[in-house]
C-alpha cells in the first residue's frame, strides 16, 4: 500500500498567519493517464470531512481561495494564507492513485 | 445540496454480520460511482472499497476483501455494505461518501462481545 506521511502533525496559530502542510507518499502519485490523485479534506471537530483540494491544486467551487495546493509525484504542500477561526480541524491527504486508496495520519490545525 | 445519510450502525458480536444503508439525495445517484470510508476510535481514516454507476464493478481493500461486499440499488438511490464475519479491529464510523468528495455524517459500528 501507498503510504502517506504527513508533517506536522499539530499547528498552533493565530488568525491570520499562514500555515502549510506536508505530504509525501512512499511512490509516485502520477497516474498512467497523466494525472495525480493527490487530495486534500477537512474534519471539523464533530463533523465528518469535506472535501478541499482535488488532483493536487485544484480547488473545489466552495472552497476559499486562501487554500491552494501544490507539489508532484511523491511530495505535496497545502497551504492557506491567511487562516481564519473556521479553518480549525484536522487535514488529510489522501491518494487516488493506486489501489487501496490510503490517507495520512492527519495535521491538527489550532488556533491560538 | 447533496446529502448521504447512513443508517443500520450497532453493537455486533465477533463473527457476527451487519448491513449499513446510505440514502442519496439532492442529485443523480446513478451517475456516480460510491466509496465506503471508515475511521477508526484512534482516527485513522481507512477506505474500504467502491463500486461504480451501475454496480457491475467493486474494488476493495485488501484488508476487508471477501468479509465485505459493497452493493447499490439505483432505483432508491441507496448504497449498501454487507459485513459478514467482523472482527473488533472493524469497530469504526462508516462513512458513506461520493467518490470521497461528499461524505455522510457516518454511523457507528461496534463489534463486541
Amino acid at each position: 500500500d501507498v503510504v502517506m506521511t504527513q508533517t506536522p502533525v499539530s499547528l498552533s496559530l493565530a488568525i491570520g498567519q499562514p500555515a502549510s502542510i506536508s505530504c509525501k507518499s512512499s511512490q509516485s502519485l502520477l497516474g498512467t493517464s497523466g494525472k495525480t490523485f493527490l487530495n486534500w479534506i477537512l474534519q471539523r471537530p464533530g463533523q465528518s470531512p469535506k472535501r478541499l483540494i482535488y488532483q493536487v491544486s485544484k480547488l473545489y467551487s466552495e472552497v476559499p481561495d486562501r487554500f491552494s495546493g501544490s507539489g508532484s509525484e511523491t511530495e505535496f504542500t497545502l497551504k492557506i494564507s491567511r487562516v481564519e477561526a473556521e479553518d480549525l480541524g484536522v487535514y488529510y491527504c489522501w491518494q487516488g492513485t493506486h489501489f487501496p486508496y490510503t490517507f495520512g495520519a492527519g495535521t491538527k490545525l489550532e488556533l491560538k | 445540496e447533496v446529502q448521504l445519510v447512513e443508517s443500520g450502525g450497532s453493537l455486533v458480536q465477533p463473527g457476527g454480520s451487519l448491513k449499513l444503508s446510505c440514502v442519496a439525495s439532492g442529485y443523480t445517484f446513478s451517475n456516480y460511482w460510491m466509496d465506503w470510508v471508515r475511521q477508526t476510535p484512534g482516527k485513522s481514516l481507512e477506505w474500504i472499497g467502491e463500486i461504480n454507476t451501475d454496480g457491475s464493478k467493486t474494488n476493495y481493500a485488501p484488508s476487508i476483501k471477501d468479509r465485505f461486499t459493497i452493493s447499490r440499488d439505483n432505483a432508491k438511490s441507496t448504497l449498501y455494505l454487507q459485513m459478514s464475519n467482523v472482527k473488533s479491529d472493524d469497530t469504526a464510523i462508516y462513512y458513506c461518501t461520493r467518490t470521497l468528495g461528499y461524505w455522510g455524517q457516518g454511523v457507528m459500528v461496534t463489534v463486541s462481545s
